[in-house]
């Protein structure tokens, strides 16, 4: 597609529910990263993925969040047991290439966002 | 772990003047540093960005420094517009070992005043 984009773009859910977010990024981009922003914050590294697999999920804060990419395109981020500090706009970038030859193919573009409001 | 630091939070220069904000960065070992801009409920989108192996880029009215030494840079906006105000994040790559990992800092919301 012409951009990143993000579904939904608002979530609102209860405590305890299951969610799933999802990034479809530009055509052809093989990185792709998770980021979560709460208000007045920058964003907050979760997990980035070269390809299928998770290259770094070190950003992950605990065991209830989770993240897919099986066909090394759209991405799927799964979070259990909604908590309402999980409250936060959820963005999604990708980029041409990931890795350490950071030659212009690797500027990040952005996703509008997903708003997620755990009540 | 690596960890970017940016100041101030907020900035209000007048319309015309210029703008200067401030990011240090943990890790010597980084070397792509990019600036996004983030104007209210819209996405963050890169402005400028630069590599280790220069001290300075700029692109109009934007110029970044680096010093490497110290491990910190700068964004510098001269002759500011009212369509400059929004949040500036800096950002900065991980260690070796993540080095696609790219860290934000908290943010500068300026303000342009006319």
């Amino acid at each position: 597609g012409a951009g990143v984009s993000q579904t939904p773009s608002n979530k609102v859910t209860e405590k305890g529910k299951y969610v799933e977010l999802r990034c479809d990024p530009i055509s052809g981009h093989t990185a792709l990263y998770w980021y979560r922003q709460s208000l007045g914050q920058g964003p907050e590294f979760l997990i980035y993925f070269q390809g299928t697999g998770a290259a770094d999920d070190s950003g992950l804060p605990n065991d209830r969040f989770f993240a897919v990419r099986p066909e090394g395109s759209v991405s799927t981020l799964k979070i259990q047991r909604t908590e309402r500090g999980d409250s936060a706009v959820y963005l999604c970038a990708s980029s041409l290439i990931g890795g350490m030859d950071f030659s212009g193919a690797n500027v990040l573009t952005f996703g509008a966002g997903s708003r997620l409001t755990v009540l | 772990g690596e960890n970017v630091e940016q100041h101030p939070s907020t900035l209000s220069v007048q319309e015309g003047d210029s703008a200067v904000i401030k990011c240090t960065y943990s890790d010597s070992a980084s070397n792509y540093f990019p600036w996004y801009k983030q104007e209210l409920g819209k996405r963050p989108q890169l402005i400028i960005d630069i590599r280790s192996n220069v001290g300075e880029k700029k692109d109009q009215r934007i110029a970044v420094t680096l010093n490497k030494t110290a491990k910190h840079f700068s964004l510098h906006i001269t002759e500011t517009q009212p369509e400059d105000s929004a949040v500036y994040f800096c950002a900065a790559n991980g260690p070796y070992s993540s080095a696609s990992k790219i860290i934000f800092g908290s943010g500068t919301r300026l303000s342009i005043r006319p």
